[in-house]
């Protein structure tokens, strides 16, 4: 089955606190992983995604296909990082997105 | 903020009633994907048109149809209409030959149905 989880809906940490977001998966091919983001009374954008292995707004994701695994890091949280999270896998072939349910992440001053 | 627009912004359909929406995607964008996103979900795919026709679809009646138009627009039907099909529906394009991350999204349509 084709599957992304998001284990955590809500997501609050105080500024300038670590975050991850954890994401999983399962997919029997050779995965391609998104993370996208939507901020309050905006359209939902790309974040990053794992083939580019970039830095976006000092958020990192990294692939692991040991553990089924695309969590999505920052060292140093900003109260402008608020937003709903949304971890996506793209199914080859089928060209579609599978997303997971979201993570709603709070920074507190 | 990118190009892709949808209209209407919302509406209120009563149960059996057919709806179209519709998704004005950017210029040379001929891949369009539609998506549903319940409330507390995550969006989930319906269908993706490439070159007028579809060429993906998830796991959706056929009283979800689509059509997409030469330039660039497309529109998603949806007959029938149950209480389960409230949602808001996404509209994502993006250009030819270019992969995921090139992809927009519009702003939704939020649909009730009564």
């Amino acid at each position: 089955a084709q599957r992304v989880t998001q284990p955590e809906k809500l997501l609050s940490v105080f500024k300038g606190a670590p975050v991850e977001l954890k994401c999983n998966y399962s997919y029997s091919g050779s995965p391609e992983l998104f993370w996208y983001v939507q901020y309050s009374r905006q359209r939902l954008q790309l974040l990053l995604r794992h083939i580019s292995r970039e830095s976006i707004k000092g958020f990192t994701a990294d692939l692991n296909k040991g553990e089924t695994s695309f969590h999505l890091k920052k060292p140093f949280a900003q109260e402008e990082d608020s937003a709903m999270y949304y971890c996506a896998l793209l199914i080859q072939g089928a060209q579609k997105l599978v997303f997971g349910q979201g993570t709603r992440l709070t920074i507190n001053p | 903020e990118t190009g892709v627009t949808q209209s209407p912004t919302h509406l209120i359909k009563t149960r059996g009633q057919q709806v179209t929406l519709r998704c004005s995607s950017q210029s040379g964008h001929n891949t369009v994907s539609w998506y549903q996103q319940a409330l507390g979900q995550g969006p989930q795919f319906i269908f993706q048109y490439y070159r007028e026709e579809e060429n993906g679809r998830g796991n959706f009646p056929p009283r979800f149809s689509g059509l997409q138009f030469p330039n660039y627009s497309s529109e998603l039907n949806v007959n029938a209409l149950e209480l389960d099909d409230s949602a808001l529906y996404l509209c994502a394009s993006k250009p030819p030959g270019s992969s995921y991350n090139e992809q927009f999204f519009g702003p939704g349509t939020r649909l009730t149905v009564l």
